[in-house]
């Protein structure tokens, strides 16, 4: 089982908005409404900011938002805050017996 | 809120056991019908999941380490353990505990633990 593509960088100013794809293929991201995408900080646990696509678990900001066309799922980041610097991972459950598989990861940039 | 903190050796000989503990707290592992998972990062590499345990001790792993890993729960500690045997180099990584899957989710997660396969 391949991890998910995604994109190694996306960069944006403060108060922009960027999105970051994730793209899997017809046993994982294009089949299940089973893709979540994590927050990774240094020296931080990771931290879910979405799951089952688009829903936000409580505390996570509106700013976040996530998506899914086909095989390719999307998390948006809109007004975009230094806080937001961070490695982003997208996540699909798959019907390959691995279950779970993990994308490329993002390095999101605040300029 | 619930909180997952690892714990174990830094440090591996290839051939031997790696052992970790993850200590749940802010509520307990047998309620609230929630799975328990190990998830790594190799360095510089992206997450890979390594598998789950339901506070029954029903498991289920990748496949890639089935014939190496053992995961296990104490509900009387509200711990769940991770053994994987005969390491090698490959299994250096952080290694995190996380609460799930539930739906596509994991959360929340441990800070994690480094662990380096070394002589």
């Amino acid at each position: 089982q391949s991890a998910l593509t995604q994109p190694a960088s996306v960069s944006g100013s403060p108060g922009q908005s960027i999105t970051i794809s994730c793209t899997g293929t017809s046993s994982d991201v294009g089949v299940f409404n089973y893709v979540s995408w994590y927050q990774l900080h240094p020296d931080k646990a990771p931290r879910l900011m979405i799951y089952d696509v688009s829903n936000r678990p409580s505390g996570v900001s509106n700013r976040f938002s996530g998506s899914k066309s086909g095989n390719t799922a999307s998390l948006t980041i809109s007004g975009l805050q230094a806080e937001d610097e961070a490695d982003y991972y997208c996540s699909s459950y798959t019907s390959s017996s691995t279950l779970y598989v993990f994308g490329t990861g993002t390095k999101v940039t605040v300029l | 809120q619930v909180q997952l903190q690892e714990s174990g050796p830094g440090l591996v000989k290839p051939s031997q056991t790696l052992s970790l503990t993850c200590t749940v707290s802010g509520g307990s592992i047998s309620s609230g019908g929630y799975y328990w998972s190990w998830i790594r990062q190799h360095p510089g590499k992206g997450l890979e999941w390594i598998g789950y345990i339901y506070y029954t001790g029903s498991t289920y792993y990748n496949p890639s380490l089935t014939s190496r890993l053992t995961i296990s729960v104490d509900t009387s500690k509200n711990q769940f353990s991770l053994k994987l045997s005969s390491v090698t180099a490959a299994d250096t990584a952080v290694y995190y505990c996380a609460r799930g899957p539930y739906g596509s989710g994991f959360g929340p997660w441990g800070q994690g633990t480094l662990v380096t396969v070394s002589s």
